[in-house]
């Protein structure tokens, strides 16, 4: 298995430009997960879906980031507009346990990051 | 917030000594999870230890578990060069479902 795939590995963009990052979870996953790591706030978890529907974004810091899982293989994150505070490596993550509450959750696989640069 | 919190923040050792960090917690879980960050990857899962469980081993590491004291430790044995990364627990507590993973612990292991 490839395991879980994130595009771009780095992206450099200037303030007010949309991000767009994207990830494809491990086939047969059912739950994926966005997270973002700063040297400040450490690993944040920003949104989560199950079965393709977002079950708490209660952690996306602001309307200007939104996340979309269209079918089981590919999820987006877009930011619009972009500010330098944004910056951070961006990490998806995947199971194949649901995440759902008394649900007993078990192993993320991550992919390798995208590392966003705002300038 | 935080669920996990580790300590120490960093650890610096020689190769061939045993490492030890620790994790504590707030609220109950149904289990705790160690993850490992090589710099510049992504965390990869090491070991999970549930909540009715007090030790488990997986190689060189061993985890253990005190729900009573609501914390975790593990024990890397005989540590490597290629040990040097840091090093996260996460919880996945009771009646949530989501998985918070603490600061880390960032280890340095010296050939």
């Amino acid at each position: 298995d490839a395991g879980v795939i994130q595009s771009p590995r780095h992206e450099v963009t200037e303030m007010g430009q949309e991000v767009t990052l994207r990830c494809k979870p491990i086939s047969g996953h059912n739950s994926l997960f966005w997270y973002r790591q700063t040297m400040m706030r450490g690993l944040e978890l920003l949104i989560y879906f199950n079965n393709n529907v977002p079950i708490d974004d209660s952690g996306m810091p602001e309307d200007r980031f939104s996340a979309k899982m269209p079918n089981a293989s590919f999820s987006t994150l877009k930011i619009q507009p972009s500010e330098p505070r944004d910056s951070a490596v961006y990490f998806c993550a995947s199971s194949s346990e649901p995440h759902l509450a008394g649900a007993v959750t078990g192993e993320l696989f991550f992919g390798e990051g995208s590392r966003l640069t705002v300038l | 917030s935080q669920q996990g919190e580790e300590d120490p923040q960093a650890l610096s050792i020689q190769e061939g000594e045993n490492a030890t960090m620790n994790c504590s917690y707030k609220t109950s879980i149904n289990n705790l999870q160690w993850y490992r960050q090589n710099s510049g990857r992504g965390l990869v899962h090491l070991i999970l230890i549930r909540s009715n469980e007090r030790e488990k081993h997986s190689g060189r590491l061993r985890v253990t578990l005190d729900t009573s004291k609501k914390s975790s430790s593990l024990l890397i044995t005989a540590s490597r060069a290629a040990d040097t990364a840091s090093y996260f627990c996460a919880t996945d507590h009771t009646g949530g479902f989501k998985t918070i993973f603490g600061a880390g612990t960032r280890l340095f292991v010296k050939a």
